[in-house]
Parts: structure tokens; sequence; C-alpha cells
């Protein structure tokens, strides 16, 4: 079955750029989501790339799309101290009919 | 616009006992659904809705939960009885279309003691 991974910790300094990566097994995925997750909140859509795109930048985030590694990250820029949180990487699948998420990524910020 | 709505933010029952929760979409929404998260882990798609119809309900254990969106708007989802590893939070979300991006509540913490 459809199947998305991600690593589980990020730790980055503040001002730096953080890179969440994520894999994923469904090739005809239509749709790859970025939410976010603050703690004790629901998950807040951040960006999304359809599946014919190669990148998508959307003010501090960049979201890489590799369709033959089946592979997408998300850079943030200049992470601030807000920008803490678990971050999930998604794919919906070709039917549309259900969306996969996978474990998420913590991402913390030092000073 | 405002967001998806959901009550009550936190629950605390005894294993065996019933619970309810209850999600508002996002106004002209067609699509609802209802997600499990385990502490740890992504959420896991429990019954997607479109309109008052199921659309997916293959991961919902039917034996003890039940969810109904009877006039297509408004949503619960019963668990009936609780069992200890029914501990999660219970995410609800909605979306235009089947195809475009969810929004999600804040969810309801469900607590098994």
């Amino acid at each position: 079955g459809e199947d998305v991974e991600q690593s589980l910790f990020l730790s980055v300094r503040e001002g730096d750029s953080s890179v969440i990566n994520c894999t994923y097994t469904d090739s005809s995925s239509t749709y790859l989501y970025w939410y976010k997750q603050e703690p004790g909140a629901g998950l807040q859509l951040l960006t999304y790339i359809f599946s014919n795109m190669d990148m998508k930048q959307d003010q501090r985030l960049t979201v890489l799309l590799n369709k033959k590694d089946k592979h997408l990250s998300l850079r943030i820029a200049d992470t601030q101290t807000g920008d803490s949180a678990i971050y999930f990487c998604a794919e919906i699948d070709s039917s549309a009919s259900k969306i996969i998420f996978g474990s998420g990524t913590r991402l913390s910020i030092r000073p | 616009e405002a967001g998806v709505a959901q009550s009550p933010r936190y629950k605390i029952i005894e294993k065996r006992q019933s619970v309810a929760f209850w999600c508002n979409p996002i106004s002209g929404h067609a699509t609802l659904y209802w997600y499990q998260q385990i502490l740890g882990q992504g959420p896991k798609l429990l019954i997607q809705f479109q309109n008052n119809g199921v659309v997916d309900d293959s991961q919902l254990p039917k034996d003890r939960f039940s969810a109904e969106r009877l006039k297509g708007v408004d949503s619960t989802l019963k668990i009936q009885p609780a069992k200890l590893e029914d501990s999660a939070v219970y995410l609800c979300a909605s979306s235009s279309e089947r195809d475009q991006p969810q929004h999600f509540g804040d969810g309801t913490r469900l607590s098994i003691l």
C-alpha cells in the first residue's frame, strides 16, 4: 500500500535554513502537501504542489519535488522560533479518495 | 472565513463508556473527514463523507465506532464502548471537493482511564 516516510527530528539554528525531507511510494499521486502542527492544535496547511511541478516557492517556503525518486522536500529560509512545530508530509492517492500522512518531523530551533 | 469547529476540546472517560465528538466544517465544503491521531504518529483516516454519503470507511472499527453527517453539514463521531487504545486526538477536516486541500479543526483530545 501507499506509504509516506519522514525523519523524526530536525534541529537548526535560528536564522539558518531548515530542510525537511519526505519520501512516498505512490507514483500516481496528484498532490503532495506540507502541513504544520503546533502543540495542542490541528494541522495547518502550509503549501502544496501538483505532481506535474518540480518546484514551488511561497515567501520563506520552497517545495522541491523529484518524481523520479519520489522525494519531496520543504525548505524554510531564515528559520524563526515560531517555526518550531511538527511538519507532516502527505500525498493524495490517484483516485483522490484519501490522503496519506507521514509520521511527522519535529523541528526544533536553537538560539 | 471561519475554520473547522470541533467540540469538545478535551474528554476524559473510563473504558467501556461512550463518547461523541462534533464537527462543523467550513461553510460550503462538501467533503468531511474524521482522523485519529495517536501520539507520535500522523493522522489516520477513519471515515470520509461526500455531502451526506460515506465515501471511505475502510479503516473505521465499525464494531465500536460510528459516524454520521445527516444533512451534509455537521458531523458526529461516536465510540461505544471505548477501549484504552482509543486514547488519541480526533481531528475533523473539510475540503471543498475530494481532491482539494483539507483544512483541519483543532481536534478533540480523548483520554481513556
